[in-house]
């Protein structure tokens, strides 16, 4: 079975600053998807960026970006100039890449923004 | 409809009391998701739906969750004799066949408490 972890229940960082959001997760399959979602208070999941495990380039989506390391099965996120915006719980999720695949999370990281 | 739409966002129900949850996906979606998640956790899988048949119920907990899905699109998760641990938000989330490369979109939630 997959399982992902996120050790860090809670981070924070002034805004402007970088901070980056672990992930770990185990699978021994080889075609599988990787995802950060945002879940703000409004309780809906917001993608913030997807690796494709056969990629060896790292996903960039403008202040975010990835460190995919596969051999070490680690995920994490980095997030660039913060906003206070990008407050949220921040989960990590593994996806098989076939057909109707549902998605494994992990427990969260809590992002506080400090002004 | 522009977005997953799910009815009611909040919902309280005494303990023993059945209770529907309705998922109302985006317009051609023929993958469906349900998931539940309780305070300070990930959401976990229950059920996914390809068109009218569940693919896979493996994460419904007990005989007390039931979901159907009809014609296709709108889905209702049904819980019977609720019991106080099923207080939880449940979400949906729908996407074309393969949520992993095309995308999941989710849904606000139903915030389920039972007393």
């Amino acid at each position: 079975a997959q399982t992902v972890t996120q050790s860090q229940p809670e981070m924070s960082v002034q805004e402007a600053e970088t901070v980056t959001l672990s992930c770990t997760y185990d699978t021994s399959e080889s075609d599988y998807y990787l995802f950060w979602y945002k879940q703000p208070p409004s309780r809906q999941m917001i993608l913030v960026i997807r690796q494709e495990a056969y990629k060896q380039q790292n996903a960039t989506e403008n202040r975010f970006s990835v460190n995919f390391q596969k051999a070490a099965k680690s995920f994490s996120l980095k997030i660039s100039d913060s906003q206070l915006g990008d407050a949220a719980m921040y989960f990590c999720a593994y996806a098989l890449g076939t057909s109707g695949s549902r998605l494994t999370f992990g427990e969260g990281t809590q992002l506080t923004v400090n002004p | 409809g522009a977005g997953v739409s799910q009815t009611p966002s909040n919902k309280v129900t005494e303990k023993g009391k059945y209770v529907e949850l309705r998922c109302d996906p985006i317009s051609g979606h023929t993958a469906l998701y349900w998931y539940r998640q309780s305070l300070g956790q990930g959401p976990e899988f229950l059920i996914y739906f390809q068109g009218t048949g569940a693919a896979d119920d493996s994460g419904l907990p007990n005989d007390r969750f039931f979901a159907v899905r009809p014609e296709g699109s709108v889905s209702t998760l049904k819980i019977q004799r609720t019991e106080r641990g099923d207080s939880a938000v449940y979400l949906c989330a729908s996407s074309l066949m393969q949520g992993s490369v095309h995308g999941y979109t989710f849904g606000s939630g139903t915030r389920l408490t039972v007393v």
